[in-house]
């Protein structure tokens, strides 16, 4: 089944604790991303992967790495969590995007994040 | 700078009842237009895009849009909601001339079917 997995779904942390947000891919693309959503805000890019080491920032990358080691994989590293980080993420994928098409973007569950 | 604007928060409406989200943005430039549904606790689904041609697009589960690129709106009705059609809405545009693939979304329309 193509599906975009994300892990963990939930998590509660401390302010300061490093954590990692996995995602992963199977359809073979070479676009991936990240969202945060917050309540009345929608949904806000925070980093983008064209492909394999190529990565970017999005709207809202401050206090937020990602890395692109693998085409099927795009981790979310906080450095050092606090909690206006706390939000509800998504791992977004698709194939490559060009300026002639609209390419479908697959996204992942959700990982509800909560920094106390 | 691109904004997509929802002009809902909330619709409230009876089951077998017809149903309009409105969705307006703001852009100068070529854009396409996709409406998402995310259902409680699970990740966004899409159900229609616009690229180019007709301006009146088809999607899954019976929702249409219309592209009215003079009053720069993408309008997703539906012409009998179900209870089941319960969930959050959001309009997102990409710039035609794009070669990011960034999505701006809206704020999100919470659609709320009653029996």
């Amino acid at each position: 089944e193509a599906q975009v997995t994300q892990n963990p779904r939930y998590l509660i942390t401390v302010t300061g604790k490093k954590l990692t947000v996995t995602c992963s891919q199977n359809m073979n693309h070479e676009y991936m991303s990240w969202y945060r959503q917050d309540p009345g805000l929608g949904l806000r890019q925070i980093y983008y992967s064209m492909n394999v080491e190529v990565t970017d920032k999005g709207d809202v990358p401050e206090g937020y790495k990602v890395s692109r080691k693998e085409k099927r994989n795009f981790p979310l590293i906080l450095e050092s969590p606090s909690p206006n980080q706390t939000s509800l993420y998504f791992c977004a994928s698709s194939l490559r995007p060009t300026s002639g098409g609209g390419n479908e973007q697959f996204f992942g569950p959700g990982t509800r994040l909560t920094v106390l | 700078a691109q904004s997509v604007t929802q002009l809902d928060s909330q619709v409230p409406v009876f089951e077998e009842a017809p149903v309009e989200l409105r969705c307006n943005y703001s852009s100068s430039v070529s854009v396409y237009l996709f409406w998402y549904v995310q259902y409680p606790n699970q990740g966004l689904q899409l159900l229609l895009k616009y690229l180019s041609g007709s301006t009146l697009v088809k999607g899954i589960n019976g929702f249409e849009a219309e592209f009215n690129k003079s009053q720069t709106s993408f309008h997703l009705r539906k012409p009998s909601v179900h209870i089941s059609d319960t969930a959050e809405y959001f309009c997102a545009v990409r710039k035609g001339s794009s070669n990011t693939g960034k999505l701006i979304f809206g704020q999100g329309t919470t659609l709320q079917v009653k029996p």
